[in-house]
C-alpha cells in the first residue's frame, strides 16, 4: 500500500526564483493538503485540494499556488522565493467524504532558499 | 496567544520510563485531536486520533482528552530508545480537515 510520496526530497533555490513541488496521495485518497514546517515549529496549513479545486486556504500569500490533477496528485508552486520560504514542505492526503478521515503525511520536500 | 501550546522540550528520560506529553488549547470548538510522531528528516506519522473526551489506548500509547480543561495528553509506557522523536499534537474543528499543530516536543529516551 503506497503511502504519500513527494518529490524532490531536497531543493536549493535562489531568492526570486520559482519552485514546483510534487505529491502523490496515499492509494485511494482523493484529497490533498499542503503544509509548511519551519525549523523547530509545527506544520502550518497552506491549502487543500479536492476535485481539482482549492477548497480551503491558510494564511499564505498568493505567491503560493497549487494544482490537483485528475489522478489526485498535486503540485505546490511558490513564486518570487524569499529567504523565509526555506522550510520543509509536507503533503498530506485523506478521503473527502469521510468526516473522520485522518491526514497521512509524506516525508516532505526540504526547500532551501539562498 | 497561540491556539495550541506545547512545551518544546527537550524531554530526556531513561529507557522503561513512562512519558507524559501535553498540549493546551484555547478554542473550545476543536473537536478532533491527534498525536503525530516525527523522526528526524521524516514526515509526521499518525499515532493517535480521538474525537471525544476520555482515554484511548493503543499498545504502549494512551491519549487523553479533557475538553473542560482544554488539555490533551499522550502517555508512553515502557519507553524505548526507538521512541526518540518529536511528538506533535494537532487538532481541528468539526467541519474542516485543516489541522492546527503545536510546536512539537522533542523526546530523547536513553538506554
Amino acid at each position: 500500500d503506497a503511502g504519500v510520496t513527494q518529490s524532490p526530497t531536497h531543493l536549493i533555490k535562489t531568492r526570486g526564483q520559482q519552485v514546483t513541488l510534487r505529491c502523490s496521495p496515499k492509494s485511494g485518497h482523493d484529497t490533498v493538503s499542503w503544509y509548511q514546517q519551519a525549523l523547530g515549529q509545527g506544520p502550518q496549513f497552506i491549502f487543500q485540494y479536492y476535485e481539482e479545486e482549492e477548497r480551503q486556504r491558510g494564511n499564505f500569500p498568493d505567491r503560493f499556488s497549487g494544482h490537483q490533477f485528475p489522478n489526485y496528485s498535486s503540485e505546490l508552486n511558490v513564486n518570487a522565493l524569499l529567504l523565509g520560504d526555506s522550510a520543509l514542505y509536507l503533503c498530506a492526503s485523506n478521503f473527502w467524504d469521510r468526516g473522520d478521515s485522518p491526514l497521512h503525511f509524506g516525508n516532505g520536500t526540504r526547500l532551501t532558499v539562498t | 496567544q497561540k491556539e495550541v501550546e506545547q512545551d518544546p522540550g527537550p524531554l530526556s528520560v531513561p529507557e522503561g520510563a513512562i512519558v507524559s506529553l501535553n498540549c493546551t488549547y484555547s478554542n473550545s470548538a476543536f473537536q478532533y485531536f491527534m498525536w503525530y510522531r516525527q523522526y528526524s528528516r521524516k514526515g509526521p506519522e499518525l499515532l493517535m486520533y480521538t474525537y471525544s473526551s476520555g482515554n484511548k489506548e493503543d499498545g504502549r500509547f494512551t491519549a487523553q482528552v479533557d475538553k473542560s480543561s482544554k488539555y490533551i495528553s499522550l502517555f508512553i509506557r515502557d519507553s524505548q530508545p526507538s521512541d526518540s522523536a518529536t511528538y506533535l499534537c494537532a487538532m481541528r474543528y468539526y467541519n474542516t480537515d485543516k489541522l492546527i499543530f503545536g510546536t512539537g516536543t522533542r523526546l530523547q529516551v536513553f538506554p
